[in-house]
């Protein structure tokens, strides 16, 4: 069956280390998506790509990083500089502009 | 700035009554407004799309309104049963982008 895959489903990031976290599609989408979600909150898109080797930053960027080196893929990176990195990580993927967004099960990120 | 606003408090319904959910939203015009459910721990779901030029959309047991001069919309879900019990996001896209912003959500409970 087609879909999103993020792995792990639950990561611990010790304090100054840097976490990747996967996002692996099947669905053919050129565009794929990160976004966090706060107990709460709505989701904030932290970065998102339209096309292989290119991204923007989302309304969240800071202290993340991204690539996108094949359609498959987009992993993305919380880096030491995300003072507040835990939090629940959603992946996405879509098609033509208007499209449905698919999810992945989410990563959920602590702290140690 | 633009604004997505959902119910914060839960709705509580009794099975079979039909559930109503508001998203309003403040401050722009999207031409079209997507709604999801997203179940704890899992990511959103796609369920429908409506533009602004269709004052309904319907499936199955759900169906949509979008009221342009009310900057409204509501998600109806007849006949509800317990296993509808979820969290409802709203989600037009950003003012600009044709990226989906994403309300809070309404958790919506429905007792046997």
């Amino acid at each position: 069956d087609g879909g999103i895959t993020q792995s792990p489903k639950y990561l611990f990031r010790k304090e100054g280390q840097n976490v990747t976290l996967s996002c692996e599609q099947n669905l053919n989408h050129d565009a794929m998506y990160w976004y966090r979600q706060d107990p709460g909150q709505g989701l904030r898109l932290i970065y998102y790509s339209q096309i292989v080797n290119d991204f923007q930053k989302g309304d969240i960027a800071e202290g993340y990083s991204v690539s996108r080196e094949k359609k498959e893929s987009f992993p993305l990176t919380v880096t030491s500089a995300q003072k507040n990195p835990t939090a629940f990580y959603l992946c996405a993927s879509s098609t033509q502009k208007e499209g449905a967004q698919h999810f992945g099960d989410g990563t959920r990120l602590s702290i140690l | 700035s633009q604004k997505i606003e959902q119910n914060s408090e839960a709705l509580n319904i009794q099975e079979g009554k039909t559930a109503t959910l508001t998203c309003n939203y403040t401050n722009y015009s999207p031409a079209y407004l997507q709604w999801y459910r997203q179940d704890p721990g899992r990511g959103p779901v796609f369920l429908l799309l409506i533009r602004e030029n269709e004052k309904e959309k319907r499936k199955e047991r759900l169906k949509v309104t979008f009221d342009t001069t009310l900057k409204q919309s509501l998600f109806h879900i007849t006949a509800s049963q317990p296993a509808d019990s979820a969290t409802y996001l709203c989600a037009p896209p950003g003012g600009g982008s044709y990226i989906p912003t994403f309300g809070r959500g309404t958790s919506l409970i429905v007792h046997p």
